[in-house]
C-alpha cells in the first residue's frame, strides 16, 4: 500500500497570502488528522476529519480550515498568512473510527511552509 | 533535513546500551498511548502502543511501561543502535483528540 502523501513538500509564501495543502491518506483510511509542528511548540493538533465531517478541532484561529472529500483526500487552508505560521504541517491517516479507539496513525512526510 | 525541535530534552547513549525515554501525560482519562519516532526530514513513525488497561507491552527491542498513578509513560529501547537516533514523541489519545508530548532527542554514540 502506498503511504500517506502530502503536496507540496515545500512552499514559500508571503504574509497576507493564503495557502492550500493537500493530503492523500492510505487507501481505505477514512480518518485524516492535521498537525502543525514547530521547534517551539512541538506537534499541535489542528483538526480531524472522518467521512467528510470535522470530528474535532484544536485551538487554532479561524484562519486555519480544512475539508475532506468523498475519496478521503483532505485539504487544509490557511488564510492571511502570518510569519508565525511557518511550520511543518503534517497529515496523518487512520483506518479506525476515532469514536471507538484512536487507532494507529500513519503520518505523511509533511509540507514545510515558510512565510516571509 | 527538517529540524524537529531545537530545544528538546536530549538523551545520549552508547551503542549497545539500553535507552529509557520518559513522558508525563496530562489527561487521566486518556485511554490509549502511542510512542512515535521521527527522523530528520520525515513524519513521525509508529513504534508501539499501549491501552490504559495495561501497564506493560513489549515489541521488538522496545518496551512501553505505563504508570497511571503518576501519569507516566516510558519507552525502553534495548541494545540501542545508531539507527535509533531520532526524536521520540509520546502521544495520549482520549476521544477524538491526540495530544503529543514535547519529544526527546536520542543520540546514539558509536
Amino acid at each position: 500500500k502506498a503511504g500517506v502523501t502530502q503536496t507540496p513538500r515545500y512552499l514559500i509564501k508571503t504574509r497576507g497570502q493564503q495557502v492550500t495543502l493537500s493530503c492523500s491518506p492510505i487507501s481505505g483510511h477514512r480518518s485524516v488528522s492535521w498537525y502543525q509542528q514547530t521547534p517551539g511548540q512541538g506537534l499541535q493538533f489542528l483538526f480531524e476529519y472522518f467521512s467528510e465531517t470535522q470530528r474535532n478541532k484544536g485551538n487554532f484561529p479561524g484562519r486555519f480550515s480544512g475539508r475532506q472529500f468523498s475519496n478521503s483526500r483532505s485539504e487544509m487552508n490557511v488564510s492571511t498568512l502570518e510569519l508565525g505560521d511557518s511550520a511543518l504541517y503534517l497529515c496523518a491517516s487512520s483506518s479506525q473510527n476515532p469514536g471507538t479507539s484512536a487507532g494507529e496513525q500513519y503520518f505523511g512526510p509533511g509540507t514545510r511552509l515558510t512565510v516571509t | 533535513g527538517e529540524s524537529v525541535g531545537l530545544h528538546l530534552p536530549t538523551l545520549s547513549v552508547q551503542e549497545g546500551d539500553n535507552s529509557i525515554i520518559n513522558c508525563a501525560y496530562s489527561n487521566s482519562a486518556s485511554d490509549y498511548f502511542i510512542w512515535y519516532k521521527q527522523e530528520s526530514g520525515k513524519g513521525p513513525q509508529f513504534i508501539i502502543d499501549i491501552r490504559s488497561n495495561m501497564d506493560k507491552r513489549q515489541g521488538q527491542r522496545v518496551t512501553v511501561l505505563l504508570n497511571k498513578t503518576v501519569k507516566h509513560l516510558s519507552l525502553q529501547i534495548a541494545a540501542t543502535q545508531p539507527g535509533d537516533s531520532a526524536v521520540y514523541f509520546c502521544a495520549e489519545i482520549g476521544g477524538f483528540k491526540t495530544i503529543f508530548g514535547a519529544g526527546t532527542r536520542l543520540f546514539v554514540k558509536a
